[in-house]
């Protein structure tokens, strides 16, 4: 199994600004996912973070607004840009071991004001 | 497209027997995938299926046909804590994980 800490749990934050979220694995993955859930809908994926090169994002995210960095096997990061009330959700990162189980932090609850 | 489709709410009694349903339409298969949520916190695994049958674990059982696209989840002697969302997710062809929208699951003493 994989424990993936993730942060902060939660934040409101000014229409305008941007925040990072941080998840941190105690584990080396190659790939790193980060999903948003907005209330009562399922889980989109926004990109999948490889350790060295750029990531690859999913139809309707675009990296100006979500970029991602992958410094190592076991850390990334999810900066949302620019931020607006629409950007209100909860951000999951995920990493997967083999092809038979996910594993995600715990996400950030994020409210844009 | 790719589509999955669950109930959005159900309700059970505690002590009793509910059946999650879950039917998908994806690009490729290569396993099944059932986690609880509950809320305000992450989802957590709990079962896979890539062949057809029932897979049992404890309270909880779940179940697959690939010929008709149909999973269900089957949990037994209901508890309060059991109360949460249940998610139903396929790996496609792709090996990208295509997430249901959930169903809730609401339990009464």
């Amino acid at each position: 199994s994989a424990v993936i800490s993730q942060k902060p749990s939660r934040d409101i934050c000014q229409r305008g600004t941007s925040l990072t979220i941080q998840c941190q694995v105690d584990s080396q993955v190659t790939m790193m996912f980060w999903y948003r859930q907005q209330p009562g809908q399922s889980l989109t994926l926004i990109a999948t973070a490889n350790q060295g090169s750029e990531a690859t994002y999913e139809s309707g995210f675009v990296i100006d607004k979500f970029p991602i960095s992958r410094p190592n096997l076991t850390f990334s990061t999810l900066t949302v840009s620019n931020m607006s009330p629409e950007d209100s959700s909860i951000y999951l990162c995920s990493v997967e071991q083999g092809a038979t189980e996910a594993f995600f932090g715990q996400g950030t609850r994020l409210t844009v004001v | 497209g790719q589509n999955i489709d669950q109930p959005t709410e159900m309700t059970a009694t505690e002590g009793a027997i509910v059946q999650i349903n879950c039917t998908y339409q994806t690009s490729g298969f290569n396993g099944l995938f059932w986690y609880q949520q509950h809320a305000g916190e992450a989802p957590t695994f709990l079962s896979y299926n890539v062949l057809d049958g029932l897979e049992e674990k404890g309270r909880f059982s779940s179940f697959l046909s690939r010929s008709k696209g149909y999973s269900y989840l089957l949990l037994k002697e209901l508890q309060m804590k059991d109360s949460a969302s249940y998610l139903c997710a396929v790996r496609d062809s792709n090996y990208q994980l295509i997430w249901g929208a959930g169903t809730k699951l609401i339990i009464k003493p």
